[in-house]
């Protein structure tokens, strides 16, 4: 079984849309979750952090579930550049990424 | 932005070459990581270094060695290129938890 496990997507939404993408770990004892993004051909950057008490920054909306080892991120009101792949991940001493869930929205 | 630089950007060599792909950073990060990325697909943790001196083998097998003999420097390299190593090969470093990345070499091994 994999550290970190995500959505195996792909996602194809309307603009407007809003998405939620999954993420579960498997190290109990992880301390720390991000979410990045990855465009085409393009390194990963930090999209946002992800707090236990759930965070949000615009139209980005994350959440953590200690107990049942559960990330999320939603995404409302979808806009065309937000057409990347998302990648969950965790810190558990090292950053475990997960295989990133990509999301293409359309006009 | 990250302050974080990988050389060359694209590498096109033949097979059996030696090949150093380079990466620095400014930002005195102890943790530096090497990972390697075909289209489309996952991260894969090849590399990485806790600081000057230390390096350590990640979770895919790989042919390749590294060094840290400077906490700016983590060099990557394969002493004879197969068309296997055909890849996307990324540079980060990062503390407590945020990495930032290289924008990564693109190696073509023919």
């Amino acid at each position: 079984r994999k550290e970190v496990e995500q959505d195996p997507g792909p996602f194809n939404v309307p603009e407007g849309a809003t998405v939620a993408f999954n993420c579960t770990y498997s190290n109990s004892a992880s301390q720390s979750f991000f979410w990045y993004r990855q465009d085409c051909r393009k390194e990963p950057k930090l999209l946002m952090s992800v707090y236990s008490s759930g965070n949000e920054d615009g139209r980005f909306t994350a959440q953590l579930n200690r107990a049942s080892q559960y990330i999320s991120l939603l995404i409302r009101d979808s806009k065309l550049s937000d057409s990347a792949t998302y990648l969950c991940v965790v810190n558990s001493g090292d950053m475990r990424f997960g295989a990133g869930t990509r999301l293409t929205v359309k006009p | 932005e990250a302050d974080i630089y990988q050389t060359p950007r694209y590498l096109v060599i033949g097979t059996g070459k030696k090949i150093t792909l380079e990466c620095s950073q400014t930002m005195g990060h102890d943790k530096m990581y090497w990972y390697q990325q075909d289209p489309g697909m996952e991260l894969h943790l090849i590399h990485y270094s806790y600081g000057v001196n230390s390096t350590e083998k990640g979770d895919l097998s790989s042919e390749s060695t590294v060094s840290r003999i400077r906490t700016e420097h983590f060099p990557l390299t394969l002493e004879s290129a197969r068309p296997s190593h055909t890849s996307q090969y990324l540079c980060a470093s990062g503390e407590t938890g945020t990495y930032f990345f290289g924008s990564g070499t693109q190696l073509s091994v023919l």
